[in-house]
């Protein structure tokens, strides 16, 4: 079982809907982070998280420690919102490992 | 522009030959990566830095070395290259780990 799991590994929807993109993990962590990696295939840091929620624009992240749970949500979805968004978690082990997930490929069709 | 550059974005080696890819950050930041990316699987650490003259091994460091002799450079090399070395390379640099990371473009390397 991998450490970290995503869901859906791939999402269509249709622009302006409400988009839910789930990281699932297995260990103690100290920290979460969101990351979204365009087609041309850079990679964007969105959010870090330790608790609670964080919203920047059309985007909200929330994490549960408690259920070792966080989930990426996406409002009025627009077909550039289309990428693939990676969730990664570093253990609360001290060291500089992340754990990333596979990632979740999502397209907006206009 | 501020942030991490990656040079070359491209290239394509025989299995055997040698080569070094440049991550230069502009940030001042203490902490250097670099990752792997293949196909259905995450991001994997090779090697990393935490500091000017610092480099300790991840999780797949086999067949790879690197060096950081000035803080905003953080160089990889592939002694010989292998066609499993096969992947796109990820650089990425972060201040002090709290605020998250930065990535560059990404190094799409073939070994034929």
């Amino acid at each position: 079982k991998n450490e970290v799991e995503q869901s859906p590994q791939n999402l269509t929807a249709q622009e302006g809907e409400f988009i839910t993109i789930n990281c699932s993990y297995s260990v103690g962590i100290s920290a979460l982070h969101w990351l979204q990696q365009h087609p041309g295939g850079g990679i964007v840091s969105l959010f870090m998280l330790s608790s609670g929620k964080k919203k920047h624009g059309r985007l909200i992240a929330t994490i549960n420690i408690q259920e070792k749970h966080s989930s990426l949500h996406i409002t009025a979805s627009h077909p550039r919102d289309s990428a693939v968004y990676i969730c990664a978690v570093r253990s609360n082990f001290g060291n500089e490992k992340l754990t990333f997930g596979t990632g979740t490929r999502l397209t907006i069709i206009p | 522009n501020a942030g991490v550059t990656q040079t070359p974005k491209f290239r394509v080696l025989k299995t055997g030959q040698s080569m070094t890819l440049l991550c230069a950050q502009d940030m001042n930041h203490e902490y250097m990566y670099w990752y792997r990316q293949d196909p259905g699987m995450g991001l994997r650490l090779i090697h990393y830095s935490v500091g000017e003259g610092t480099t300790a091994k991840g999780e797949v460091p086999d067949g790879y070395n690197v060096s950081r002799l000035k803080k905003q450079n953080f160089l990889l090399g592939l002694e010989s290259a292998a066609p499993s070395q096969t992947s796109v390379y990820f650089c990425a640099s972060s201040e002090d780990r709290v605020y998250g990371y930065t990535f560059g473009s990404g190094t799409r390397l073939t070994v034929v």
